[in-house]
């Protein structure tokens, strides 16, 4: 079983559009989670940081749910700039090998159409 | 100001050859790590270094050798490159290794003819 799974997409909204990601991860003892933006042919940039009360960034809210290790990301009134490859994120945490390993998510591709 | 830079950003050679990537990072970070992204579109850490110590060495081949002469510097170089290599190959830093956000450079797309 992979470390972090995502629906792969494609998801096609128009402009204006509510769209909601999931993501879940195997490792319970998972301690940091985030969401990465990275547009094609770029690098992927931090969107946001999830914690576990929820969080809001503007249009973007992330959510965690620990008990079912699933994390989610809520875009709110889609702009064609929101266009990406959105990545899900998580951190194990801990001691010795597991520590610093960030694991990625293959990403969900997003598409607003005008 | 480019906080994480990678060179080159393109990289074409032949198969058997060897070829070194660079990252620098003006962060102040004290980790760095080397990804690799392949054709799927799924990146996979490869090293990462912390104050200049190798801290994870993930099931590369050795022909990947990181090099690191100082925190801000994280190098890899590639022996006797395969088809298999070909790949974007992104360097990231980090504050810590206790689960901050990293940082990526722009990637270096690596091309095995």
């Amino acid at each position: 079983r992979k470390e972090v799974e995502q629906d792969p997409g494609p998801f096609n909204v128009p402009e204006g559009a509510t769209v909601a990601f999931n993501c879940t991860y195997s490792n319970s003892a998972s301690q940091s989670f985030f969401w990465y933006r990275q547009d094609c042919r770029k690098e992927p940039k931090l969107l946001m940081s999830v914690y576990s009360s929820g969080n809001e960034d503007g249009r973007f809210t992330a959510q965690l749910n620990r008990a079912s290790q699933y994390i989610s990301l809520l875009i709110r009134d889609s702009k064609l700039s929101d266009s990406a490859t959105y990545l899900c994120v998580v951190n194990h945490g801990g001691r010795g090998s597991t520590l610093g390993r960030l694991y990625f998510g293959r990403g969900t591709q997003l598409t607003v159409w005008p | 100001d480019t906080a994480v830079s990678q060179t080159p950003k393109y990289l074409v050679t032949q198969m058997g050859n060897d070829k070194s990537i660079k990252c620098e990072q003006n962060l102040g970070h004290d980790t760095m790590y080397w990804y690799k992204q392949d054709s799927k579109k799924f990146l996979k850490i490869m090293f990462s270094y912390n104050n200049k110590e190798l801290i994870i060495n993930e099931t590369v081949p050795n022909r990947f050798s990181p090099k690191s002469p100082d925190k801000a510097h994280l190098n890899l170089h590639i022996n006797s490159l395969e088809l298999g290599d070909s790949a974007v190959y992104f360097c990231a830093s980090s504050q810590g290794m206790g689960g901050g956000a990293l940082y990526f450079g722009p990637g270096t797309r690596l091309t095995v003819t």
